[in-house]
C-alpha cells in the first residue's frame, strides 16, 4: 500500500532534549516535505527536499534541521525544543513538486514541548 | 507571496443539501490548485487536483472548478452526506510549496 509514514504519532517531551521525527515513504517520489499546522496560522511549510542531498528551507525553518541521504527518508530534527515549536507536524511526498501529481501526506505527529 | 483564502471558515448544513466551498489565490501563477480533506487526528487526504491548464476536475460527487485570472476556485460538493463532515483545505502550488488556505470546517446533520 501506497504510504507516508510517520514516527512518532504523538511525543510529549521537554525543552531542550534533542528529538527526531522519521518520515518515510514507499513510492519512490522524488519530493518530500515536512509542515506544521497549529490553529489560526493553517499549515506552513518548515522544509523541503527536490531529491537525495537537495534540501531547502520553506517558510518557517527556523529550530528545525533535515537530512535526506536516502529517496525514502526524510527525518525532521529538533535539536533543542522548545514550547513554541509544540504544533502538529506532517511529512508529505509527490514524485516532483510542480508536476501534476498529488501530495500524500502522512497522518502526523502531534509534538508537545513542555 | 501567495495567500490562500477559505470562505466560509465553518458550515453547517442538513444531509442532502448541495454545497459550495470557496478557495481564492493572490497570485495566478500556480502550477495547480488541490483540494484536501483533513479528519480530525488525521491526515490530509487528497481530493482533487486541477492543472493550471484545466478549468475543472471531478471526481464522484465532488466537482472543483478553477479561475486562474481571477484567483479562484470552488468545491461543489453535490447530495452532501453526514460521512462528509471534515476540513476541507485548499492548497496552491507556485513551484516547491503548497500554499494552504485555512480550511473551511463541514458539518452535515442527519
Amino acid at each position: 500500500e501506497a504510504q507516508v509514514t510517520q514516527n512518532p504519532r504523538y511525543l510529549i517531551t521537554v525543552t531542550g532534549k534533542k528529538l527526531t521525527v522519521t518520515c518515510s515513504q514507499n513510492m519512490n517520489h522524488e519530493y518530500m516535505s515536512w509542515y506544521r499546522q497549529d490553529p489560526g496560522l493553517g499549515l506552513r511549510q518548515i522544509y523541503y527536499s527536490m531529491n537525495v542531498e537537495v534540501t531547502d528551507k520553506g517558510d518557517v525553518p527556523e529550530g528545525y534541521k533535515v537530512s535526506r541521504k536516502e529517496k525514502r527518508n526524510f527525518p525532521l530534527i529538533l535539536e533543542s525544543p522548545s514550547p513554541n515549536q509544540t504544533s502538529l507536524y506532517f511529512c508529505a511526498s509527490s514524485h516532483r513538486e510542480g508536476s501534476n501529481q498529488p501530495q500524500h501526506f502522512g497522518d502526523g505527529t502531534r509534538l508537545s514541548i513542555l | 507571496k501567495q495567500e490562500v483564502t477559505q470562505i466560509p471558515a465553518a458550515l453547517s448544513v442538513p444531509e442532502g443539501e448541495n454545497l459550495v466551498l470557496n478557495c481564492s489565490f493572490t497570485d495566478s501563477a500556480i502550477y495547480n490548485l488541490q483540494w484536501f480533506r483533513q479528519d480530525p487526528g488525521k491526515g490530509l487526504t487528497s481530493l482533487l487536483l486541477i492543472q493550471s491548464s484545466q478549468r475543472e476536475q471531478t471526481s464522484g460527487r465532488l466537482n472543483a472548478s478553477l479561475d486562474k485570472s481571477s484567483g479562484r476556485s470552488t468545491l461543489y460538493i453535490a447530495a452532501s452526506q453526514p460521512g462528509d463532515s471534515a476540513t476541507y483545505l485548499c492548497a496552491v502550488s507556485s513551484g516547491y510549496a503548497l500554499n494552504f488556505g485555512k480550511g473551511t470546517s463541514l458539518l452535515v446533520t442527519p
